[in-house]
């Protein structure tokens, strides 16, 4: 059964800080994606990634930026966390073929105080 | 104009009615047409995919799809009060999911 893992449900941060967000997929999938989620704006993406190494930026990538350093693992990185950017994180994963349906994570609701 | 375009909600409906969620759409690229479901705190789970126009059934849903018209529908026939949670169109196109902001139903007993 496919499992896309979010290291955290709930994540409180201040404002500034250096923030991590992991996802880990066991579905040996080579796309990865990060969206976030807000009410009325829907699922945005805000980057994602064809393979280890390799990124994408998606519809909103700044102030983020993302590491693939593993097939498994694909982190996203608030470099300085702004009250902005309080929101719910998604992560999903999709095989190379495409003609697929994502897999998603249960999120992570991250608040920046 | 937004590629994608899905009332909000919320939409309330008593046990047993037929439900109708609809998304419409501006790109005539997208390639997969697809209907996920997400309850609270929970991430979206795919409920169903098409590729063609017509119908796809599913048990108590079915998928409709209409490309000419560029529009898509989700039906919920004798609707449960489990089935109440946001319900979010997706379009794929070029290995990407391009998401509507998402319908969120109660389902009422």
């Amino acid at each position: 059964d496919v499992k896309v893992t979010q290291s955290s449900r709930y994540l409180v941060k201040r404002t500034g800080e250096k923030v991590f967000l992991e996802c880990v997929q066991d579905m040996d999938h080579e796309n990865m994606f990060w969206y976030r989620q807000d009410p009325g704006l829907g699922l945005r993406l805000i980057y994602f990634s064809y393979d280890v190494k390799m990124k994408e930026k998606g519809d909103i990538p700044e102030g983020y930026s993302v590491s693939r350093e593993k097939k498994e693992r694909f982190s996203l990185i608030l470099e300085s966390a702004s009250t902005n950017q309080t929101s719910m994180y998604l992560c999903a994963t999709l095989p190379l073929s495409g003609n697929q349906p994502q897999h998603f994570g249960d999120g992570t609701r991250l608040s920046i105080l | 104009q937004k590629e994608v375009e899905q009332d909000p909600g919320p939409l309330s409906v008593p046990e047993g009615a037929i439900v109708s969620l609809n998304c419409t759409y501006s790109n005539s690229a997208f390639q997969y047409f697809m209907w996920y479901r997400q309850y609270s705190r929970k991430g979206p789970e795919l409920l169903m995919y098409t590729y063609s126009s017509g119908n796809k059934e599913d048990g108590r849903f079915t998928a409709q799809v209409d490309k000419s018209s560029k529009y898509i529908s989700l039906f919920i026939r004798d609707s449960q009060p489990s089935d109440s949670a946001t319900y979010l169109c997706a379009f794929l196109h070029t290995d990407k999911l391009i998401f509507g902001t998402g319908t969120r139903l109660q389902v009422f007993p």
